[in-house]
């Protein structure tokens, strides 16, 4: 099972901010946060990860809560390029076992 | 500088045959990792390879195997292959173990069991 909740679906305007939620309630002090996005018919993109401070890189910022159960991921001008399935999973630094993406959110950018 | 390289990109076999797949991961990463993604499961942890030796494994049985050459390169292979096989393979390569934090996914080998 995979350690994340997230919406099934969401909706963003070409543009404006999409501000993606998960939830992972359970994660252990050395489980970073991790996103990942997948198009269509092509592996999944790394976007950006975080332990506890918030982040920010090119392609998005993080932002986890202080008690570390839920972050958000924020594209600040979303594109129709960024319609895609955005998985967010927590897992300890070294560790591929739990490279478990779970269903994600798809998220769909409309012009 | 090319990304992962999978192949073959689409593939169908029939149940009981055996199949294998191949990756080239980015020049210079050592690290490669293999993960099954089908709808219901989601994607899953095959098993990583660094220097040639499986360095972990994930909950698959022994029909799954994989290897790794000297240069990188890394093959895994289904035998006795299941209509449950049907997924998307995918490959993923990191510089070495220490900076795994970013994985670099091919675009899979999509197989399919008739």
């Amino acid at each position: 099972d995979a350690k994340t909740t997230q919406p099934p679906s969401m909706d963003c305007a070409e543009g404006r901010a999409a501000n993606l939620p998960c939830n992972h309630s359970t994660i252990s002090g050395n489980e970073y946060v991790y996103w990942y996005r997948q198009i269509h018919s092509q592996g999944p993109q790394y976007i950006i990860h975080g332990l506890k401070n918030n982040e920010t890189n090119e392609m998005a910022s993080l932002i986890i809560t202080e008690d570390r159960k839920s972050s958000t991921l924020i594209l600040p001008h979303a594109t129709l390029r960024d319609t895609a399935v955005y998985y967010c999973i927590v897992r300890a630094l070294y560790n591929n076992n739990d490279m478990r993406f779970g269903a994600g959110t798809r998220l769909t950018v409309k012009p | 500088k090319a990304g992962v390289t999978q192949t073959p990109r689409y593939l169908i076999k029939t149940r009981g045959q055996q199949v294998t797949l191949s990756c080239s991961p980015i020049s210079g990463h050592r690290s490669v990792s293999w993960y099954q993604q089908t709808p219901g499961q989601g994607l899953q942890f095959l098993f990583e390879y660094f220097s040639e030796t499986q360095r972990n494994k994930g909950n698959f049985p022994g029909r799954f195997s994989g290897r790794q050459f000297s240069n990188s390169r890394s093959e895994m292979n289904v035998s006795t292959l299941e209509l449950g096989d049907s997924a998307l393979y995918l490959c993923a390569s990191s510089p070495n173990r220490e900076t795994n934090e970013k994985l670099f996914f091919g675009s899979g080998t999509q197989l399919s069991v008739l």
